[in-house]
């Protein structure tokens, strides 16, 4: 079966650069969601999107700017980069918004030198 | 938000069964109980669900208590493959879907 796709799995960008993230949901789940894990810790929510749509908003930087595409596909773009933003980030897809079941990428470690 | 309570971690022999316990009291009416799990340099992985009857799926079972303030997971019978961290998730059914990760249990299965 599908799954979620990320890429790229690995990226290596200096203090101050920008980075782009892809994910690309299961065939006909419209909801995505990014989280980000930092060494360590919990996975937390940063943003998610609905039918191209934002539909909630967690605790993501103003340097970090996400969207959806007509495909449903998201990006989520990152900006003057920090060493703390060094994290895998996963993006997760849903068949709707809700207490549906969420199915997660692999990931995208990105490292912040 | 409804906040949950787990152990910080679990032993089991490979082939027991592992019962997992999670408590919230302050639960809503219309939140839904998700469980996910995290194994090694993974994504989460969906695990089961429910709201007020207790749930089998071929992952495990959930039993939910009566007043709804405590729940377990049950894995039948552990495999190595089942070592992960465990989080239990409160959902509302009328939010837009994000999970709100605490702190998990770290179940270790030892052969």
């Amino acid at each position: 079966a599908a799954g979620v796709i990320q890429s790229p799995r690995h990226l290596i960008k200096e203090k101050r650069e920008t980075a782009t993230l892809k994910c690309y949901p299961i065939p006909r789940h419209d909801t995505v969601y990014w989280y980000q894990q930092g060494p360590g810790q919990d996975p937390q929510f940063l943003i998610s999107f609905y039918e191209k749509m934002q539909s909630d908003k967690g605790s993501i930087p103003d340097r970090f700017s996400a969207q959806q595409f007509s495909d449903y596909h998201s990006e989520l773009n990152m900006s003057s980069l920090e060493l703390g933003d060094s994290a895998l980030y996963f993006c997760a897809s849903s068949l709707a918004p809700g207490p549906y079941e969420q199915y997660f990428g692999p990931g995208t470690r990105l490292t912040v030198t | 938000d409804a906040k949950t309570t787990q152990p910080n971690s679990m032993e089991s022999n490979e082939e027991e069964p592992v019962h997992l316990p999670c408590n919230h009291s302050t639960i809503s009416g219309t939140d839904y109980i998700h469980w996910y799990r995290q194994l090694p340099s993974q994504g989460p992985e969906y695990v089961i669900h429910g709201l007020t009857s207790n749930v089998n799926n071929r992952m495990a079972s959930l039993a939910i208590a009566e007043d709804r303030k405590s729940s377990t997971l049950i894995l039948h019978r552990a495999t190595l493959r089942d070592a992960a961290v465990y989080y239990c998730i409160l959902r509302p059914q009328d939010s837009w879907g994000k999970l709100q990760f605490g702190a998990g249990t770290q179940v270790v299965v030892t052969p």
